[in-house]
C-alpha cells in the first residue's frame, strides 16, 4: 500500500528557507501515470496548491508562490522535497506531500499525514 | 490564480440529502472535466471523494456523487449520516497547467 510521510523541520525563522522531503514507500516513484505534489493548510484555513514534479523532473508551480518555490526530487531515495524561501508568518502551515495522478483527470489520491510547519523568531 | 468559490457552510439533517457547489470560470471548471472533490476531517489529511467530475474511487460510498454545468461543478451526498460532517474542498485543473482549489464548505450534520 503507498505512503508518503513528510518531514523536516517544524520552526522556520522569517526571511529563511523552509526545507521539506517528501518519502514514498510501497510504490514506484517514476511511473509516467503520476506526478508528486506538495498542498498546504494555514491554521483554520483552505487548501492551497504549491506545486508539482513529474516523473521526469518537469514542475508546475503556484504562480503566487512561484518566485520562492522549488520541488526536487530524488528517485533512487523515492523522495521529492519542497523548498520556500524568504518565508513569513503567511506561509505557517501544515504541509502536505500527495501523489497525483495525471492520467485520469488531475487528482491527488495519496496524501501524507501533513507537517505543521511554523514561522517564528 | 483565484480560489475556486464553495459556501462556506451547509447543512442537514440525518437521511436528508446536500450539495455543494463549487464555481469557476472559463479556465478551469468551464473548460476541463478535471474536477475532484474531497473530504476532510479535523486534523486529518485530505480524502479523494470523487475525479473527473463524477467518477468515485472504488472504496468511496455511491452516497456521494458529483456532476458540472458550465463553470459550476457539485456535490451531492444523499442519505446524511453523522460521519459524513467534515470539511469538503473541490479542485480543477487550469488552462495554465497548474492546479486550483476552493475555499472549503463545512458540512454540519444537524
Amino acid at each position: 500500500q503507498l505512503q508518503l510521510q513528510e518531514s523536516g523541520l517544524g520552526l522556520v525563522k522569517p526571511s529563511e528557507t523552509l526545507s521539506l522531503t517528501c518519502t514514498v514507500s510501497g510504490g514506484s516513484i517514476t511511473s509516467s501515470e503520476y506526478s508528486w505534489g506538495w498542498i498546504r493548510q494555514p491554521p483554520g484555513k483552505g487548501l492551497e496548491w504549491i506545486g508539482t514534479i513529474s516523473y521526469s523532473g518537469r514542475t508546475h508551480y503556484n504562480p503566487s508562490l512561484k518566485s520562492r518555490v522549488t520541488i526536487s526530487e530524488d528517485t533512487p531515495k523515492k523522495q521529492f522535497s519542497l523548498n520556500l524561501r524568504s518565508v513569513t508568518g503567511a506561509d505557517t502551515a501544515v504541509y502536505f506531500c500527495a501523489r497525483h495522478n495525471v492520467v485520469s483527470g488531475y487528482y491527488f489520491d495519496a496524501w501524507g499525514q501533513g507537517a505543521l510547519v511554523t514561522v517564528s523568531s | 490564480q483565484s480560489a475556486l468559490t464553495q459556501p462556506a457552510s451547509v447543512s442537514g439533517s440525518p437521511g436528508q440529502s446536500i450539495t455543494i457547489s463549487c464555481t469557476g470560470t472559463s479556465s478551469d471548471i468551464g473548460v476541463y472535466d478535471y474536477v475532484s472533490w474531497y473530504k476532510q476531517h479535523p486534523g486529518k489529511a485530505p480524502k479523494l471523494l470523487i475525479y473527473e467530475v463524477s467518477n468515485r474511487p472504488s472504496e468511496i460510498s455511491d452516497r456521494f456523487s458529483g456532476s458540472k454545468s458550465a463553470n459550476t461543478a457539485s456535490l451531492t451526498i444523499s442519505g446524511l449520516q453523522a460521519e459524513d460532517e467534515a470539511d469538503y474542498y473541490c479542485s480543477s485543473f487550469t488552462t495554465t497547467n497548474t492546479l486550483v482549489f476552493g475555499g472549503g464548505t463545512k458540512l454540519t450534520v444537524l
